[in-house]
């Protein structure tokens, strides 16, 4: 596979549900990002890894929760969501850092949140 | 507060027309002003801007950053229906996406 890669591309849960998302990179890319794009708002930056250490959190809730245990793949860790988490989540990457670097994204996984 | 603004939000051409995207911005720490194009999920990379006056150009497509008066262009020449999407700017000062110029082209 080349690029960028989401698994699952759809997922429902319910509220009380724990889920994975996950993210793998094909590119030898030195970062990796979360995003949340919901509908008629900006995509919102939520998490920012460089070298696997997390440099960004913007103050996203806790019940998400990320990791990334090498510099290829990145999960986003979901819990005891709400209905406003329903989104499109999107997961990137780039050579280095996002002020230098532009980013590729993968296809995204489509959450409903029930 | 930071921000990124594009204008318009949305646009119905004709194709053949030429179309011209705004985004202006208030971030500070200013790094570079990336596009991207989103025509199903993935956002695309399109250009990337760091100084001011220095026009990209790719294909029909070009742009052009102002730093002085804080604001980037993204023109679309002889726009073809293959160039409906969302365009998107984004300011890597505080990493912060616009909410995007939606572009329809009419056959």
């Amino acid at each position: 596979e080349t690029g960028v890669t989401q698994t699952p591309r759809h997922l429902v849960m319910g509220m009380t549900n724990k889920k994975s998302l996950k993210c793998e990179q094909h590119l030898g890319h030195n970062a990796m990002y979360w995003y949340k794009q919901s509908a008629k708002k900006p995509l919102e930056l939520m998490f920012v890894y460089n070298f696997k250490e997390q440099t960004e959190n913007n103050s996203v809730p806790s019940r998400f929760s990320p990791e990334c245990p090498n510099s290829s793949h990145l999960f986003l860790h979901l819990h005891t969501l709400q209905p406003e988490d329903s989104a499109l989540y999107l997961c990137a990457s780039s050579q280095g850092r996002a002020e230098d670097y532009e980013q590729y994204f993968g296809p995204g996984t489509r959450l409903t949140v029930t | 507060e930071d921000k990124v603004v594009q204008s318009p939000l949305s646009l119905v051409v004709h194709e053949g027309d030429t179309v011209t995207l705004n985004c202006s911005y208030e971030v500070t720490n200013f790094r570079s002003l990336l596009w991207y194009k989103q025509e199903k999920k993935a956002p695309t990379f399109l250009f990337m801007l760091t100084s001011s006056g220095i026009e990209k150009k790719s294909g029909r497509l070009s742009s052009i950053l102002d730093k002085k008066e804080l604001f980037s262009i993204l023109n679309i020449t002889a726009t073809q229906t293959g160039d409906s999407a969302v365009y998107l700017c984004f300011h890597t000062g505080k990493l912060i996406f616009g909410q995007g110029t939606t572009l329809q082209v009419k056959p």
